[in-house]
């Protein structure tokens, strides 16, 4: 049982544009920010988003990250077949003081 | 940039202690700016944070592996290393070294690509 809450499965066709939410508590989401890794077939995980928003030098502007309150969300836009992966939100959980992520979204482009 | 890189058997017996080693190149474990983590993921499960090491050698660790495991830093080899005791089939999981930024924000920016550990006699 994961701490924070995802859906386990998204989808959408090339072009569309997907979210992936993420739900938690007052302990991680709501007192920190949130980050999102990617993790495509057979391969680690890699930084998608961090702080809430923020894209690392590379990561496309097709993908963006808000925050409110206690939950977050991802957005792919433009879905390319390549954005078939594996997304998990994670935040600092301050009760735990480490991480916490979510069980993951498979996401599928049909 | 910053490499990680993962180390160790991938194949131990029940109740023995599982040990990995994660090699830092093209940076320094002794920044005072970033946490070094382990992190696993059963097969076709989600990731599950095990625990983090400052350079200083303070530790926090996962509260349901907390009387199994112990992390340590070397920082001449810029090494830093898991020791996960009493396994069992449960602990098989692909495990990870992550390099976890901590200054004003937390995010695990820098991953290895992990190694593969199985559990049986």
């Amino acid at each position: 049982q994961s701490v924070l809450t995802q859906p386990p499965s998204a989808s959408g066709t090339p072009g569309q544009r997907v979210t992936i939410s993420c739900s938690g508590s007052s302990s991680n989401i709501g007192s920190n920010t949130v980050n999102w890794y990617q993790q495509l077939p057979g391969t680690a995980p890699k930084l998608l988003i961090y702080v809430n928003n923020q894209r690392p030098s590379g990561v496309p502007d097709r993908f963006s990250g808000s925050k409110s309150g206690t939950s977050a969300s991802l957005a792919i836009s433009g879905l390319q077949s390549e954005d078939e992966a594996d997304y998990y939100c994670a935040a600092w959980d301050d009760s735990l003081n480490g991480p916490v992520f979510g069980g993951g979204t498979k996401l599928t482009v049909l | 940039q910053v490499q990680l890189q993962e180390s160790g058997p991938g194949l131990v017996k029940p109740s023995e202690t599982l040990s990995l080693t994660c090699t830092v190149s093209g940076g320094s474990v002794s920044s005072g700016s970033y946490y070094w983590s382990w992190i696993r993921q059963p097969p076709g499960k989600g990731l599950e944070w095990i625990g983090y090491i400052y350079y200083s050698g303070s530790t926090n660790y996962n509260p349901s592996l907390k009387s199994r495991v112990s992390i340590s830093v070397d920082t001449s080899k810029n090494q830093f290393s898991l020791k996960l005791s009493s396994v069992t089939a449960a602990d098989t999981a692909v495990y990870y070294c992550a390099r976890l930024a901590a200054t004003r924000y937390y995010y695990m920016d820098v991953w290895g690509k992990g190694t593969t550990v199985t559990v049986s006699s």
